[in-house]
């Protein structure tokens, strides 16, 4: 079965620091996967998502950025985070498929508070 | 562009009470997802319907897709304290894509 793994569950980081969160995927190829940022009490807002190792597109403009470097890892950065980076960050993943298959499955997710 | 909004925002209930929540689009959509949101981690996907007028239920949730392909609504019934949480309706944004759209949410408590 498919399982993501997603890395730190909790970070506190000081403004102008860097940032790295992880996730992995197991029990699947070549999936699509997504960074997702979810504010206090608010909805999810898609930011990065990948087709493939190298291949990012991002939602909005940002101070983040993501990369793929293998198949299933994928990876959200930042050189210096900013207080509005503060939020729930998610990762997700779906088959890639061209039929009907458009479910996601998220990660546990990281609270990032940047102070 | 498309939304998707769910009301209500928010529903304070007593345990044993059925719980109605919907979610409307101005745009059509071709399938509709149900997740629900524990405090502190991912959404997981509760129902996925993919046909107009559907009716789909997962034990005490029950998922329609609206005629209309404009609106879904999720019911749940005799509610327990572990249905708390945020549900979202989510939609592809366009036919053959899996970049989905997610609703407001409905924050539900449950009172003992």
């Amino acid at each position: 079965s498919q399982t993501i793994h997603q890395w730190p569950a909790t970070l506190v980081q000081p403004v102008g620091s860097p940032l790295s969160l992880e996730c992995t995927v197991e029990g699947t190829s070549n999936p699509n996967l997504y960074w997702y940022r979810q504010a206090a009490g608010r909805g999810l807002q898609l930011l990065f998502y990948s087709v493939g190792i190298g291949q990012i597109s991002s939602e909005v403009p940002q101070n983040l950025s993501a990369s793929r470097p293998q198949d299933r890892q994928f990876i959200l950065s930042s050189k210096k985070l900013l207080l509005s980076d503060s939020g729930f960050y998610l990762c997700a993943w779906s088959v890639q498929a061209g039929g009907r298959d458009e479910k996601l499955f998220f990660g546990s997710g990281t609270q990032l508070s940047v102070l | 562009g498309q939304q998707l909004n769910q009301s209500p925002q928010s529903m304070f209930i007593q345990e044993g009470e059925d719980v109605s929540m919907n979610c409307t689009s101005s745009s059509i959509f071709n399938t509709w997802l149900w997740y629900k949101q524990d405090p502190g981690e991912g959404p997981v996907l509760l129902i996925a319907l993919y046909k107009a007028g559907e009716l789909t239920s997962n034990g005490r949730l029950t998922a329609q897709f609206g005629i209309t392909r404009k609106d879904s609504f999720l019911n749940i019934s005799a509610s327990i304290p572990s249905d708390v949480g945020i549900y979202f309706c989510a939609g592809p944004r366009s036919y053959n894509t899996d970049k989905l759209i997610f609703g407001t949410g409905t924050r539900l408590q449950v009172f003992p």
